[in-house]
């Protein structure tokens, strides 16, 4: 089955770091740019970031209410992006998601997303 | 960035009636880059359409997209019970990817 799964989400303190996990099956997930997304509690989505495959040569772009905070990674051998997010404030609160397009920058497979919670 | 208005912000419609959302880019969206997303509460968003008018996979085609430029309509032929929820637009010509704030469709 083709399906992403996101885990390592919970409650951090403020100024704190977690990692989120994105778990891939079903495709082959070395071909593919990884993407992460939030949506905060009762707002809209917001991309965070996202990797390239490394035949694009893996780079990474992030949002600017991220940068410099947050780091994505791949390992193509386990089939697994993660995201690194240090420093973490109170903002970033939200279901985090990760996403993967098949031809462009549109995404047509979703996991079900991690809650992260920051607070005191 | 390129920023997405939508409109309305809620639409109450019936079973069986004809849905037309709108959303609007602050700049025209390069190449039609523009999809579409319905999310249900509690689920991760569902693409719906792409390329402005394109479905994707396994999406009925009561489900249309339409327009160009700065701006483009997702048009909901026939609702049906399942069709309420939210509704974004994303465009995806220039970076970085931005989506719309939403449109909620409800049961009237």
């Amino acid at each position: 089955e083709v399906q992403l799964v996101e885990s390592g989400g919970g409650l951090v303190k403020p100024g704190r770091s977690l990692r989120l996990s994105c778990t891939a099956s079903g495709f082959t997930f070395g071909d593919y740019a990884m993407s992460w997304f939030r949506q905060a509690p009762g707002k809209g989505l917001e991309w965070v970031g996202f990797i390239r495959s490394k035949a694009y040569g893996g780079t990474t772009e992030y949002a600017a209410s991220v940068k410099g905070r947050f780091t994505i990674s791949r390992d193509d051998s386990k089939s697994i992006a993660y995201l690194q997010m240090n420093s973490l404030k109170t903002e970033d609160t939200a279901v985090y998601y990760c996403a993967v397009g098949g031809g462009s920058w549109y995404f047509d497979l979703w996991g079900r997303g991690t809650l992260v919670t920051v607070s005191s | 960035e390129i920023v997405l208005t939508q409109s309305p912000g809620t639409l109450s419609l019936s079973p069986g009636e004809r849905a037309t959302l709108s959303c609007r880019a602050s700049q025209s969206v390069s190449s039609s880059y523009l999809a579409w997303y319905q999310q249900k509460p509690g689920q991760a968003p569902r693409l719906l359409i792409y390329g402005a008018s394109s479905r994707a996979t396994g999406i009925p085609d009561r489900f249309s997209g339409s327009g160009s430029g700065t701006d483009f309509t997702l048009t909901i032929s026939r609702l049906e019970p399942e069709d309420f929820a939210v509704y974004y637009c994303q465009q995806y010509g220039s970076s970085p990817v931005t989506f719309g704030q939403g449109t909620k469709l409800e049961i009237k």
